[in-house]
């Protein structure tokens, strides 16, 4: 697609629940980001892939987060016992990150998010 | 630890107004500087990306400045419309990672 795209937009969930949360970053985007936003407030980074990769989960809050991207492109994240804390937008970005001389890929471009509602 | 501020939190001009938001970071050792526009309910889109050895970037009618050794970008706007009405987030890449800290935006709000 022209775009990162999230499924699904909205997750409604009870408390104690898994949920999965998925990314697919733009085609040929080596790396994804995985970050948190509560109401009001900026993104909050959550992990890093570089490829396959996890080059960065140092923003996961507890080992009840885990994210894969086992083929280098589409990405998942796992929370487990969910609680009504974990509640917010789930965003996904994706960069070049290719180090090409003169040229900027480090650009983040966003999906639409994942409104997640643990009740 | 990283911490990144804006100021204003919010900002109402009438149209037609130049407008400048700020962004300030503790931590000087920046790998980039990156401005997003998000729209309500939306996702972020990216404006301006300023690397760590560069001053300044500029498109459109849009000018984003990095003075790294003081910890202060700012995103000057010229000729404000009312479309350009959202928050406004600045994010900093950390140097030698890839941890990327926001700040908790700017609400622009441009008046017809």
């Amino acid at each position: 697609g022209a775009g990162v795209s999230q499924t699904p937009s909205n997750k409604v969930t009870e408390k104690g629940k898994y949920v999965e949360l998925r990314c697919d970053p733009i085609s040929g985007h080596t790396a994804l980001y995985w970050y948190r936003q509560s109401l009001g407030q900026g993104p909050e980074f959550l992990i890093y892939f570089q490829g396959t990769g996890a080059a960065d989960d140092s923003g996961l809050p507890n080992d009840r987060f885990f994210a894969v991207r086992p083929e280098g492109s589409v990405s998942t994240l796992k929370i487990q016992r969910t609680e009504r804390g974990d509640s917010a937008v789930y965003l996904c970005a994706s960069s070049l990150n290719r180090g090409l001389a003169g040229v900027n890929t480090d650009t983040q471009y966003f999906g639409p998010g994942t409104r997640l509602t643990v009740l | 630890k990283q911490e990144v501020t804006q100021i204003p939190a919010a900002l109402s001009v009438p149209e037609g107004e130049n407008l400048v938001l700020n962004c300030s970071f503790t931590d000087s050792a920046i790998y980039n500087l990156q401005w997003f526009r998000q729209d309500p309910g939306k996702g972020l889109t990216s404006l301006l990306l300023i690397q760590s050895s560069q001053r300044e970037q500029t498109s459109g009618r849009l000018n984003a400045s990095l003075d790294k050794s003081s910890g202060r970008s700012t995103l000057y706007i010229a000729a404000s419309q009312p479309g350009d009405s959202a928050t406004y987030l600045c994010a900093v890449r950390q140097a030698g990672g890839f941890k990327t800290i926001f700040g908790a935006g700017t609400r622009l709000f441009v008046k017809a």
